[in-house]
C-alpha cells in the first residue's frame, strides 16, 4: 500500500499570510492531484501534476511535484477566508494501478 | 452541466440496521466510484465501475457492503447490517473516460453522511 503523509494536519492563519502544505511518500507516483474539500461537500480537483519538478500556478496557489515524483507541495500566497477548507493530495501509481490513494489532508482555516 | 447527485444527504440508523445510498453520475461518464471518508481521513476507494461492470472492489467489505450499477448509469451502495465503524461520509464520484489514465479528473458528489448509533 502506497501511503501519502500530509503536513501539517491543521493550520490556522490570518488573512494575508502565506502558507505551504506538504504531501510526502516513500513511493513513486505517476501523477499527483490536489483537491480542496469544503464542509459538507465533496472534494474538488485543483490540479494534476505528472512530471518530476513540475510547477503549476493557479492564481494565488502554486503546486510543485518533487523531482523524484514522491512528494509535492502547495503554496498559497496572501491567503483569503475563501481558501478555508481541507486540502487533500492524492497519488496515482500508474502502470497497471490507476487507483487514487488519498492523504489524510490538511485542514486550513483562514481568519479574517 | 449538472454535477454528481447523491441522496440522502444525511442518514442516522442503529447498528445492525440496513441502509442504502444512491448516486447519479454526470451524464455520459463511463466510470463511477464509491469512496468512504471517515472523519479525519482522506477518501478510501470502496468500489469502481466501468459502465455496469466492477473493475475494483478489493477494499469493499463484501460480508456487509454491496453495490450495483444497473444499466451503467445510476448506482446504489448498500450496507447490511451496519456497524458503528461504518459511520462516515460516503462519496460518489464519476469520470468521463472508459479507459483509465493518470490525468483523469474525478468529479465528486456532496456525499451522504451516515451515523450509526
Amino acid at each position: 500500500t502506497q501511503l501519502l503523509e500530509q503536513s501539517p494536519q491543521f493550520l490556522s492563519i490570518q488573512e494575508g499570510e502565506n502558507l505551504t502544505v506538504y504531501c510526502n511518500s516513500s513511493s513513486v507516483f505517476s501523477s499527483l492531484q490536489w483537491y480542496r474539500q469544503e464542509p459538507g461537500e465533496g472534494p474538488v480537483l485543483l490540479v494534476t501534476v505528472v512530471t518530476g519538478g513540475e510547477v503549476k500556478k493557479l492564481k494565488r496557489l502554486t503546486f510543485q511535484f518533487g523531482d523524484a515524483r514522491k512528494d509535492s507541495s502547495l503554496h498559497i500566497t496572501a491567503a483569503q477566508p475563501g481558501d478555508t477548507g481541507l486540502y487533500l493530495c492524492a497519488g496515482m501509481p500508474g502502470g497497471s494501478n490507476y487507483k487514487l490513494t488519498f492523504g489524510k489532508g490538511t485542514l486550513l482555516t483562514v481568519n479574517p | 452541466e449538472a454535477g454528481v447527485a447523491q441522496s440522502p444527504r444525511y442518514k442516522i440508523i442503529e447498528k445492525r440496521q440496513s441502509v442504502a445510498f444512491w448516486c447519479n453520475p454526470i451524464s455520459g461518464h463511463a466510470t463511477l466510484y464509491w469512496y468512504q471518508q471517515i472523519l479525519g481521513q482522506g477518501p478510501k476507494l470502496l468500489i469502481q465501475f466501468q459502465n455496469n461492470g466492477v473493475v475494483d472492489d478489493s477494499q469493499l467489505p463484501k460480508d456487509r457492503f454491496s453495490a450495483e450499477r444497473l444499466k451503467g448509469v445510476d448506482s446504489t451502495l448498500k450496507i447490511q447490517p451496519a456497524k458503528l465503524e461504518d459511520s462516515a461520509v460516503y462519496l460518489c464520484a464519476s469520470s468521463l473516460q472508459l479507459l483509465p489514465n493518470i490525468q483523469e479528473t474525478q468529479y465528486f458528489g456532496p456525499g451522504t453522511r451516515l451515523l450509526v448509533l
